[in-house]
């Protein structure tokens, strides 16, 4: 099956800064890749779609601002959490989807991220 | 609004015993649904659906679609505790998928 590595796997930071997280499909071309959060014991929760080379769309209540999203290459998409707070603190899962119409979407393994 | 819900959301049962997820949906310009399998990272896929009453199957796992009731179930037999996890049930439309709230198994030696 396709193969999706996220990195890094953990981070913890200091609230206020700035953390980036990427997102790399390393077998095949993702012409959209997808962020989500999940909280504790919650399903996930769709937080914008990304297509290579156009702007991301972000699902109601997400912030674009604050949540910067790039997929500059078919292969790469980063999310950038901008001026962490600790309610940020979750876990993020990128996930990849290849041919345009299938929804088989395949998944990173997920970023840990603690915000003190 | 696009919406898919699980049941139950927790179950516990004991190792050998056969369970029974359900998941049903309301959402527009429907594709396919998806079974995916969670531990302590990121969800595995188990099965794609895309047309009714044809039983996907996977060793002792199974699952099926019924289009016209709007629902799927993914039946696990013989269970054992490495089938502990949260399977989630996620529905795709034109462009994204929509995810249930999950189930939690948790199978008892």
């Amino acid at each position: 099956g396709a193969v999706v590595s996220q990195h890094p796997s953990r981070v913890i930071c200091k609230s206020g800064t700035s953390v980036k997280i990427e997102c790399r499909s390393l077998d095949f071309q993702a012409t959209t890749m997808f962020w989500y959060r999940q909280f504790p014991k919650q399903s996930l929760m769709l937080m914008a779609t990304s297509n290579e080379g156009s702007k991301a769309t972000y699902e109601q209540g997400v912030e674009k601002d604050k949540f910067l999203i790039n997929h500059a290459s078919l292969t790469l998409s980063t999310l950038t959490v901008t001026s962490a707070h600790p309610e940020d603190s979750s876990f993020y899962i990128c996930s990849a989807r290849g041919l345009a119409g299938d929804n088989e979407q395949f998944f990173g393994p997920g970023t840990r991220l603690t915000v003190l | 609004e696009d919406k898919v819900v699980q049941s139950p959301l927790s179950l516990v049962v004991h190792e050998g015993d056969t369970v029974t997820l359900n998941c049903s949906y309301e959402v527009t310009n429907f594709r396919s649904l998806l079974w995916y399998k969670q531990e302590k990272k990121a969800p595995t896929f188990l099965f794609m659906l895309t047309s009714s009453g044809i039983e996907k199957k996977s060793g002792r796992l199974s699952s099926i679609l019924d289009k016209k009731e709007l629902f799927s179930i993914l039946n696990i037999t013989a269970t054992q505790t490495g089938d502990s996890a949260v399977y989630l049930c996620a529905v795709g439309g034109a462009q994204k998928l929509v995810f249930g709230q999950g189930t939690r198994l948790t199978i008892n030696p």
